[in-house]
């Protein structure tokens, strides 16, 4: 079983919402991550969650806030936001194969801010 | 700049033929190397990794690598129009979630 599920699948929010994109994984990978891709452009890689011990893209702007509230479990808090925010946010999770870590991606959520 | 190239493409290939999609990347400390395939508006699926040298086979997928030409293809045998998507070429240092993605070869499969 190789299932991270991402909720919602599409969101439309306005620039002074606040909403969250939560994932969940039951593989017991310990490191979860947060992507953003653009359209015709590679997943760019926003945060990392491994082994409870957080790492940040440090060209993410403070309006991204990840939570991991358990090893399952891992959500991106949005907040005034920006038209040029809207992408396919994935979450992904990593299982350790010999020396390597396969990431697995979720379905995503598609965001559009308006 | 730790740098993954390929093709943006599109390659089209016919029915029945066998797709080549080549990756070179700059990173000689590079341990990992995976290939995900994205249809539009989906995300990435893993279709293929592969750690050492040579080549390795599964089902119609074949992974070939080159460390010393720095260099790694995925070969698809038998394409179906079902295969047309993005290939998107991963590349990571040993022991580390650091993958760094090229920016995807189009493939069309031509019925």
């Amino acid at each position: 079983d190789t299932e991270v599920t991402q909720t919602p699948k599409h969101l439309v929010m306005g620039m002074t919402n606040k909403k969250s994109l939560k994932c969940e994984q039951h593989m017991g990978h310990r490191a979860m991550y947060w992507y953003k891709q653009k359209a015709k452009k590679p997943p760019e890689l926003m945060f990392v969650y491994s082994y409870e011990k957080l790492s940040i893209n440090e060209s993410v702007p403070s309006r991204f806030s990840p939570e991991c509230p358990n090893s399952s479990l891992l959500n991106l808090h949005l907040h005034a936001l920006q038209p040029e925010d809207s992408a396919l946010y994935l979450c992904a999770s990593s299982q350790r194969d010999r020396a390597n870590e396969k990431l697995f991606f979720g379905s995503g959520t598609q965001l559009s801010v308006l | 700049q730790k740098e993954v190239e390929q093709n943006s493409g599109p390659l089209s290939v016919p029915e029945g033929a066998i797709a080549s999609l080549n990756c070179t990347y700059s990173d000689r400390g590079s341990q990992s190397f995976f290939w995900y395939r994205q249809y539009s508006g989906k995300s990435p699926e893993l279709i293929m990794f592969i750690y050492s040298n040579g080549d390795k086979e599964d089902g119609r997928f074949t992974a070939q690598l080159n460390k010393a030409s720095q260099y790694v293809s995925l070969l698809i045998r038998d394409s179906q129009p079902s295969d047309s998507a993005t290939y998107l070429c991963a590349v990571a240092e040993g022991g580390t979630y650091k993958y760094i993605f090229g920016t995807g070869t189009r493939l069309k499969v031509l019925a």
